[in-house]
């Protein structure tokens, strides 16, 4: 079966210090992959989605980047962090063109300090 | 902006009871997906309508589409305090891209 792995759960970062998130999927192959930000009691904003290994599409200017340097892997990263880039980091996998729905990691809450 | 509007915001109702939930969005769509978000964590799917279908039904769950309106509703029958969560309504176009345009939510809480 597919799962969909993100850590770490909490992160508590100050002003200016890079970031790194990391979503890994398994039991899958080629998966689409998406990042969302959700501010609080919120929906979510869609911040990046990749089609394949190497492929990043960007949604909003920002702070953030992504890569995507295997097939299952996605990151979610900053140089520099900003106190407006505090907020719950939801990492999602979907087969294809995302149809069928889509497959959610369990979350990072990001707190820029 | 193309994210659509979900109401209630919030909605409070007794176990037993149902919960209805609306959603509006702005652009055509593929399919209209509603997820599931317990506080803190990820969103589950829950269920999916097709733009060519106006009524699906999953247990407990009953959803319609109009897309002339460009609505849909998330209808929950005998409502459990289990259900207490927030619902969100997301927009799938016509896309290869399989990008999710999500509603802002509602927040139902189910009393015992």
């Amino acid at each position: 079966s597919q799962t969909i792995h993100q850590w770490p759960a909490t992160l508590v970062q100050p002003v200016g210090s890079p970031l790194s998130l990391e979503c890994t999927v398994e039991g899958t192959s080629n998966p689409n992959l998406y990042w969302y930000r959700q501010a609080a009691g919120r929906g979510l904003q869609l911040l990046f989605y990749s089609v394949g290994i190497g492929q990043i599409s960007s949604e909003v200017p920002q702070n953030l980047s992504a890569s995507r340097p295997q097939d299952r892997q996605f990151i979610l990263s900053s140089k520099k962090l900003l106190l407006s880039d505090s907020g719950f980091y939801l990492c999602a996998w979907a087969k294809g063109g995302g149809g069928d729905g889509y497959t959610f990691g369990s979350g990072t809450r990001l707190t820029v300090v | 902006s193309q994210q659509g509007e979900e109401d209630p915001q919030a909605l409070s109702i007794q176990e037993g009871e149902n919960a209805t939930m609306n959603c509006s969005y702005k652009t055509s769509i593929n399919n209209l997906q509603w997820y599931r978000q317990n506080s803190g964590r990820g969103l589950v799917h829950l269920i999916l309508i097709r733009s060519n279908e106006r009524e699906k039904h999953s247990g407990r769950l009953r959803v319609t589409l109009d897309t002339s309106k460009k609505s849909s509703s998330l209808l929950i029958t005998a409502s459990r305090a289990a259900d207490t969560a927030s619902y969100f309504c997301a927009n799938h176009g016509s896309s290869n891209t399989g990008k999710l345009i999500f509603g802002q939510g509602t927040t139902l809480q189910v009393k015992p």
